[in-house]
């Protein structure tokens, strides 16, 4: 089975542009996720997206906005890209065993960004 | 504010050695740990530990939770050079499937 796949793996832009990443999740997973990886940290969550409508957000300004499509993909958007947004961006798709049980996250290559 | 912390930062030994990597956390509204291995770019799933769960093995990697005291470790044996990685715990939060991360240890195993 594949995995999480993510598309571009590696993009360069300047400053003020807009990007846009983008994730196919295993199949079977209705749930994705968006996390911001500078080098040296842990990811920070973004964005969580189920069946479609955003469940999670994390601290990041509106300038980050996401979607997921019927096919349960995911595409992130970044506007007016500052310097500060170079970073690794990772997408991870999940499903929970149960109703009271945890979620597990399974990871993406990720699409490296560097803003110049 | 949520914060999970993992310690050491980073972490030098030898082939054959034991290690045990520490993560504390204070999250509201804990569902679940987990620890991943980060090699390259995708991080890759190792354990979750959940109420129901606390203890968990797999080969050499083994790890505890201890939901008492906000920590988990998590513990390889004999140690070999392609265990080295960066290791990432993180905690669950709420029922968003947000996961809080460390800042992660950086292990490497020297022949």
């Amino acid at each position: 089975d594949a995995g999480v796949t993510q598309s571009p793996t590696h993009l360069i832009k300047t400053r003020g542009q807009q990007v846009t990443l983008r994730c196919s999740p295993i199949s079977g997973h209705k749930s994705v996720s968006w996390y911001q990886q500078v080098l040296g940290q842990g990811p920070q969550f973004i964005f969580q997206y189920y069946e479609k409508e955003e469940r999670g957000r994390g601290n990041f300004p509106d300038r980050f906005s996401a979607r997921q499509f019927p096919n349960y993909s995911s595409e992130l958007n970044v506007n007016a890209l500052l310097l500060g947004d170079s970073a690794l961006y990772l997408c991870a798709s999940s499903y929970r065993t149960g109703p009271s049980q945890g979620e597990k996250l399974f990871f993406g290559s990720g699409t490296q960004l560097s803003v110049l | 504010e949520d914060k999970v912390v993992q310690s050491p930062l980073s972490l030098v030994v030898h082939e054959g050695d034991t290690v045990t990597l520490n993560c504390s956390y204070e999250v509201t509204n804990f569902r679940s740990l987990l620890w991943y291995k980060q090699e390259k770019k995708a991080p890759t799933f190792l354990f979750m530990l959940t109420s129901s769960g606390i203890e968990k093995k797999s080969g050499r990697l083994s790890s505890i939770l201890d939901k008492k005291e906000l920590f988990s470790i998590l513990n390889i044996t004999a140690t070999q050079t392609g265990d080295s990685a960066v290791y990432l715990c993180a905690v669950e939060s709420g029922n968003t499937g947000k996961l809080i991360f460390g800042q992660g240890t950086t292990l490497q195993v020297k022949p």
